[in-house]
């Protein structure tokens, strides 16, 4: 079954301590991205990567970081998680070089910073 | 950064009603995208408009791309409790060699049975 898994699906942490949310598609899709929703606010783009290698910044950077080492996994960094990094989370990936293809998503994951 | 303010916010209504959801922006898209999110699931792609005044339909919904591409609407008819979720519109820019997706801010549409 073609999807994108993204583990944890929910987390609670403290302020500072480290955590990596991991997202994994089997679609062999190049486009891979990180948004974050937020009630009022909309899906709003963290980190994106065209492929392999190349990550970029979104709409929202600050205070995370990513990875592409592979073409199916694309973590996602908080290296000292705050609190108004509380959030739902999804990753995405399209298998078109831009983003006119659809784009499936994962099913989200609830982070908590105390 | 680009805004997409979508209307109503909240919308709540009977089932075998008929409702309309805007996806109003000051800017022109390339394309526009409508994605369903019901809970605890990630949005899934309704459909895309690409050609200004394009009208698609989807079983018992209608979308349309207004002709200056800024806009789009998507309309109900007889909503059923399945329809439930929260919609969201997504413009794609093209530009600089770099494409960009932005989300709509979302209505989150009850259908009562």
């Amino acid at each position: 079954e073609a999807q994108v898994t993204q583990n944890p699906r929910y987390l609670i942490t403290v302020t500072g301590k480290k955590l990596t949310v991991t997202c994994s598609q089997n679609m062999n899709h190049e486009y891979m991205s990180w948004y974050r929703q937020d009630p009022g606010l909309g899906l709003r783009q963290i980190y994106y990567s065209m492929n392999v290698e190349v990550t970029d910044k979104g709409d929202v950077p600050e205070g995370y970081k990513v990875s592409r080492k592979e073409k199916r996994n694309f973590p996602l960094i908080l290296e000292s998680p705050s609190p108004n990094q509380t959030s739902l989370y999804f990753c995405a990936s399209s298998g078109l070089a831009g983003l006119t293809g659809e784009l499936f998503f994962g099913e989200g994951s609830r982070l908590t910073v105390l | 950064t680009q805004l997409l303010e979508q209307s109503p916010q909240f919308l709540s209504i009977q089932e075998g009603e008929n409702l309309t959801v805007y996806c109003n922006s000051s800017s022109v898209f390339s394309s526009l995208q409508w994605y369903r999110q019901e809970p605890g699931e990630g949005p899934v792609l309704l459909v895309t408009v690409v050609t200004g005044g394009e009208v698609k339909k989807l079983k018992r919904l209608t979308f349309q791309f207004g002709d200056a591409r800024k806009d789009s609407s998507l309309h109900i008819t007889a909503a059923q409790p399945g329809d439930t979720g929260l919609y969201l519109c997504a413009g794609v820019d093209v530009g600089f060699g770099n494409e960009k997706l932005t989300f709509g801010t979302g209505t989150r549409l009850t259908i009562i049975p």
